[in-house]
């Protein structure tokens, strides 16, 4: 079976940094695109970023671009997600997802962990 | 970017009723849209990929349909078990855009 299970959150003041990772197992992990999906207090979920199996394309949303940084290591089927310059609008639970491919073309998030929260307060 | 309009914001409905939760896109996806049921402390769970096919192990009870700017996921005899939050997600372009949420209470 797929699993994924996030780690690496926490509390964080306005302006630090933070980063979480996500250990897949139960599939060939470098064969399929992996992506970062949060959901705020109150809010809906919100796609934050994508890496390609090979990790050769990754993609972000406006909101985090040129903050956060996708990575992944296909020997350790580990995802990560390095957050810098963190405002309070971050805060949320952060999933990470898999695709059903290696490329960030078919973009459909076929299993998903349980999330880690990360809170951005001082 | 494409915008994602999701209704009824939230929805109540007694077991073995049938409910109907729409999307509407901001521009043409044609079928590049997906249904998922969300409950609270548990990972996101993919209903219907490609408009209206079922992921594998997903009770035929749940049904998408539409194309194009119109999407809809019908369920049909509700289960306690269905109360959760429903979102669309449109898998067009390269930022996804999920839809704004249906919190679905059964009664």
């Amino acid at each position: 079976d797929v699993q994924l299970v996030e780690s690496g959150g926490g509390f964080v003041q306005p302006g630090g940094s933070l980063s979480l990772s996500c250990a897949g197992s139960g599939f060939t992990f470098s064969d399929y695109a992996m992506s970062w999906v949060r959901l705020a207090p109150g809010k809906g979920l919100e796609w934050v970023s994508a890496i390609s199996g090979s990790a050769g394309g990754t993609f972000y949303a406006d909101s985090v671009q040129g903050r956060f940084t996708i990575s992944r290591d296909n020997f350790k089927n580990t995802l990560s997600l390095h957050m810098k310059s963190l405002r309070f609008e971050d805060t949320a639970v952060y999933f990470c997802a898999k695709g059903r491919q290696d490329a960030w073309t078919d973009r459909i998030l076929e299993h998903w962990g349980q999330g880690i929260l990360v809170t951005v307060s001082s | 970017d494409i915008q994602m309009t999701q209704f009824p914001a939230s929805l109540s409905a007694p077991i073995g009723d049938s409910v109907t939760i729409t999307c509407r896109a901001s521009q043409n996806i044609r079928s590049y849209l997906n249904w998922y049921q969300h409950k609270p402390g548990a990972a996101p769970r993919l209903l219907i990929f490609d408009a209206y096919t079922l992921q594998s192990g997903v009770p035929s009870r749940f049904r998408g349909g539409g194309s194009g700017t119109e999407f809809s996921l019908t369920i049909s005899s509700l289960q306690p078990e269905d109360s959760a939050t429903y979102y669309c997600l449109e898998t067009y372009s390269v930022s996804i855009t999920f839809g704004q949420g249906t919190r679905l209470e059964i009664k």
